[in-house]
């Protein structure tokens, strides 16, 4: 079991531009969210995704930040023209679905974007 | 508005002896409780987690105090290890509402 697969672990890009993330849960887990994490800020909620599903945004910001989790393949964050206060650690986590487990998140190594 | 609150933003303990973090909620809803553990550039792993039906909870060396009427828990880390030096997150999650909620963290440093 690889775990929670994040790609890529680092990415620049100049204001702008657009930025990717992806994200591959846990084999067997439908749940996907997706968290910020800046120097002394913690973690902040962003996304909570199911397959074809967004089912909590209230932590995405209203603009340039798009989510989403196809039928098949990765979960995707997409940030539009990003700027330098996107400059951060961006986390994926996944967990089963509710009936199996409860709240219980397995967090991938995260995905490092510096905007220059 | 911060929902759970932790202190302290850092920490220094000698090895062998006691670390403790403490952290506050706000929501009466919450009813799951974890802890995180963060080494520099990693993801967040879960550590130990506790509900509000109990008030302790002990895997090991690791130990949640949870005071309901106080809204307050606490993670304390006995005989502390230069291994325990990481990043360590309280959090909270309503059972209704999968999204958890995460404090800001305290970075742990043990002296060897």
């Amino acid at each position: 079991n690889a775990g929670v697969m994040q790609n890529p672990r680092h990415l620049v890009r100049r204001r702008g531009q657009e930025a990717r993330l992806r994200c591959s849960p846990m084999k067997g887990h439908s749940h996907v969210y997706w968290y910020r994490q800046l120097p002394e800020e913690g973690l902040k909620f962003m996304v909570y995704l199911q397959k074809e599903n967004i089912i909590d945004e209230s932590g995405m910001p209203k603009e340039r930040f798009s989510a989403e989790f196809p039928k098949e393949g990765p979960s995707i964050l997409r940030i539009q023209q990003v700027v330098r206060g996107d400059s951060a650690a961006y986390f994926c986590a996944s967990s089963p679905p509710r009936e199996i487990g409860a709240n219980v998140l397995t967090f991938g190594a995260g995905s490092r974007l510096t905007v220059l | 508005q911060q929902q759970v609150k932790q202190s302290p933003q850092s920490l220094i303990v000698q090895k062998g002896g006691i670390s403790i973090i403490n952290c506050a909620y706000e929501n009466t809803a919450f009813d799951y409780f974890p802890w995180y553990q963060q080494f520099p550039g990693k993801g967040p792993a879960l550590l130990i987690a506790i509900r509000p039906d109990v008030s302790e909870k002990k895997e090991g060396r690791f130990t949640i105090s949870f005071n309901k009427s106080a809204k307050q828990f606490s993670l304390h880390i006995m005989d502390s290890q230069p291994g325990d030096s990481a990043t360590y997150f309280c959090a909270a999650s309503m059972n209704r509402d999968d999204k958890i909620i995460f404090g800001k963290g305290t970075r742990l440093h043990i002296l060897p």
